[in-house]
């Protein structure tokens, strides 16, 4: 079974701070991780995603995520908050059929 | 690539109706999916197509709901006798077959409101 558990529903920084956004899974296979982002009224945008390789993953708009399987973690982080980063942000896992398994969302606000 | 499209993407409906919502998707992909999406939640799994076939319906699918894909290209997917508790944003993603493809796309989603 696969699931997702994100830390935190809602997350305010300070414009130009630290984004830090949890994220945890549980999965009996080698998991594919991504981050989706939720601007509102719309879809969700893939920011970033771990398939194989190398475990910090780079994404759209500065964002970054590291893979941690000792942890089960894929934490998201930019260094520098923006403004425009105000948005829902949603884990997933999925799997080599591609069924995949979202978190609740955590809601990033950014205070000017 | 123009992107998964959904079709209407608001939509206000009196419970009873019945509603229709359309998905073009990328135009590569032979994968397509429909999530249902409620406020303060992440999207969950309705139903997907492997081209025209339709290959997994989840427990969240009552046989109110429906989905096609004739042609493998659009889907639809309708409800019948709409309830308060079916308004919710559908999304449409596609992907190609795994292993080719092992990420989901989305569309803009589309808002279901039953009055």
């Amino acid at each position: 079974a696969q699931s997702v558990t994100q830390l935190g529903s809602h997350v305010s920084v300070s414009e130009g701070a630290l984004v830090l956004l949890r994220c945890n899974y549980s999965s009996s296979v080698p998991p594919y991780l991504f981050w989706y982002v939720q601007y509102p009224n719309q879809g969700l945008q893939l920011l970033l995603k771990y398939t194989t390789g190398a475990t910090l993953v780079k994404g759209i708009n500065g964002f970054e995520a590291e893979f941690k399987k000792s942890e089960t973690s894929f934490h998201l982080t930019k260094p520098s908050a923006h403004m425009s980063d105000a948005a829902e942000y949603f884990c997933a896992v999925g799997n080599t059929g591609n069924q995949f398994y979202f978190g609740t969302g955590t809601s990033l606000t950014v205070i000017p | 690539d123009t992107g998964v499209s959904q079709d209407p993407r608001h939509k206000i409906t009196k419970r009873g109706q019945n509603v229709t919502f359309r998905c073009d998707p990328i135009s590569e992909h032979n994968r397509l999916y429909w999530y249902r999406q409620t406020l303060g939640q992440g999207p969950e799994f309705l139903t997907y197509f492997q081209n025209e076939a339709q290959l997994e319906k989840s427990r969240l699918l009552s046989d109110r709901f429906s989905a096609e894909r004739p042609k493998g290209s659009f889907s639809t997917l309708e409800i019948q006798r709409t309830e308060q508790g079916d308004s919710a944003m559908y999304l449409c993603a596609s992907s190609l077959t795994p292993p080719d493809g092992n990420t989901i796309y989305f569309g803009e989603g589309s808002w279901l409101t039953v009055v």
